[in-house]
C-alpha cells in the first residue's frame, strides 16, 4: 500500500535554531516527492520538488534531501524565523496506468517561539 | 500572478441544505483535484479531472458528493444533502501533473 509517513506529528523550538522534519514512503513506482508550507488557514505552498536522481535540493533557508535506496526525505529548516511557524507536507508521486497519484503526509506542524 | 481561486472562502450552513463550492483553475493547467482537509485525516483527495474529464473520484461519497468542470476555467464541488461530518476545509488545486501543483486559498465549510 501506497504510504508517506512524516515525523514528528508536531515540534517546538525557539527562533534561531534549526530543525529536520522527516518524511518516509511506500511508494512505488517512484515519480518525485515534494515538500509543502501550509501557514494556518491558507492553501499549501511548494518548498521544493525532487526527482528520482536528485539527492538535494535547497530554496532559501530550506534544503530538502532524498534518499531513493531507503525512501526517505528530510526537510531541514536553518536559523528558523516566526514566519516558519507553519505545517509541513511531505507529498510523494507514484506513477500509475491512469496518470499520476500524489499521496500525501499528514504533516508535521511547526511552532516557532521567540 | 497567477493563482488558483476559490469561492466561497467560508460557508455556514445547515445540515441538508446543498453547498456548491467553485475553484478557477490557472489558466493553461490541465488537472484539476479537490481535497478535503481535517485535522483527523489530513489532506484528502476527492476528485481529479485531466483535461476535463474527470479521472478518479474514488475518495469521493457519491451519494452526496459530485464534482464536474463544465469548462477549462470553472471546476464545482456540490454537496446535497450536507452534513456536519462534511465541515472541512476543502481545496482546490491545479497543475500541469507531474509537475508543480498550486493550491487555492481553500473553502472553509461548516455543517451545522
Amino acid at each position: 500500500k501506497n504510504q508517506v509517513e512524516q515525523s514528528p506529528q508536531s515540534l517546538i523550538i525557539l527562533e534561531g535554531k534549526n530543525c529536520t522534519l522527516q518524511c518516509n514512503y511506500t511508494v512505488s513506482p517512484f515519480s518525485n516527492l515534494r515538500w509543502y508550507k501550509q501557514d494556518t488557514g491558507r492553501g499549501p505552498v511548494s518548498l521544493t520538488i525532487m526527482t528520482f536522481s536528485e539527492n538535494t535540493k535547497s530554496n532559501g533557508r530550506y534544503t530538502a534531501t532524498l534518499d531513493a535506496d531507503t525512501k526517505q526525505s528530510s526537510l531541514h529548516i536553518t536559523a528558523s524565523q516566526l514566519s516558519d511557524s507553519a505545517s509541513y507536507i511531505c507529498v510523494v508521486s507514484a506513477r500509475c496506468q491512469a496518470g499520476t497519484a500524489l499521496i500525501f503526509g499528514k504533516g508535521t506542524t511547526l511552532s516557532v517561539s521567540s | 500572478d497567477a493563482r488558483v481561486t476559490q469561492t466561497p472562502r467560508h460557508k455556514v450552513t445547515e445540515m441538508g441544505q446543498e453547498v456548491t463550492m467553485r475553484c478557477q483553475p490557472i489558466l493553461g493547467h490541465n488537472t484539476v483535484f479537490w481535497y478535503r482537509q481535517t485535522m483527523m485525516q489530513g489532506l484528502e483527495l476527492l476528485a481529479y479531472f485531466r483535461n476535463r474529464a474527470p479521472l478518479d473520484d474514488s475518495g469521493m461519497p457519491k451519494d452526496r458528493f459530485s464534482a464536474e468542470m463544465p469548462d477549462a476555467t470553472l471546476a464545482t464541488l456540490k454537496i446535497q444533502p450536507s452534513e456536519p461530518r462534511d465541515s472541512a476545509v476543502y481545496f482546490c488545486a491545479s497543475g500541469l501533473v507531474p509537475r508543480e501543483l498550486f493550491f487555492g486559498e481553500g473553502s472553509r465549510l461548516t455543517v451545522l
